[in-house]
């Protein structure tokens, strides 16, 4: 069945350092991808997504690229601030596979230290 | 304001005793979803609903029920709760765009059974 790994956290930086979040799928069909961020004591919001192959989402200044190829959807980020501490995930949706299910990775924790 | 929300955020009860959380949205959307967060699982989708009186299982929906009666509700039963179902539940609604769905969470429900 489809899933999402993604990187074990916790991962701390400094501010202004630059940011990797790994994240592989695996997807029998056409997946969308996803990233969301879930700040403290709050639901997840998505922060960016892209829906084909070598597309590229932006938001907020992450940004991932869908690599096909690699089947990954690394979110990056320049220059981290202490304002993007929080837990990000990794999703998937695979219209195709039927219905509306969404699969999440576990989720990676930032701190971004002052 | 666009939001889900969820009722009641906070819940401790013991063994047996049925509950309903309830989640509802204002933003006319087709598509609702819950899941349960559970620490290194990430979000794990329990029942979903693709429109009034459709519904279908996601990937843990043993012990739960839903129902959607109405296309802004969307409640989750616990007909005979037991401590694994301790958990944080989040209720999401979704957006269809270009085949793909954003999905807007609500801020989360934390159950313990004891």
């Amino acid at each position: 069945g489809d899933s999402v790994t993604q990187m074990e956290g916790p991962v701390t930086l400094s501010e202004e350092a630059f940011l990797t979040i790994n994240c592989t799928y695996t997807a029998t069909g056409y997946p969308s991808l996803f990233w969301y961020v879930q700040y403290p004591g709050e639901g997840l919001q998505l922060l960016l997504k892209a829906t084909k192959a070598d597309d590229k989402g932006s938001n907020k200044g992450f940004e991932a690229t869908y690599r096909k190829e690699t089947t990954s959807f690394h979110l990056e980020k320049g220059s981290v601030q202490v304002s993007d501490s929080a837990v990000y995930f990794c999703a998937l949706s695979d219209s195709l596979a039927g219905g509306f299910k969404t699969i999440f990775g576990a989720g990676t924790r930032l701190f971004v230290k002052a | 304001e666009a939001q889900v929300t969820q009722n009641p955020r906070y819940l401790i009860t013991v063994t047996g005793k049925k509950l309903t959380v309830t989640c509802s949205q204002n933003m006319n959307h087709e598509y609702m979803s819950w899941y349960r967060q559970d620490p290194g699982l990430g979000l794990r989708q329990i029942y979903y609903s693709m429109n009034v009186e459709v519904t279908d299982k996601g990937d843990v929906p043993e012990g739960y029920k839903v129902s959607r009666k109405e296309k802004r509700n969307f409640p989750l039963i616990l007909e005979s709760p037991s401590p694994n179902q301790t958990s944080l539940y989040f209720c999401a609604s979704s957006l269809r765009l270009a085949g793909t769905y954003e999905q807007y969470f609500g801020p989360g429900t934390r159950l313990t059974v004891t």
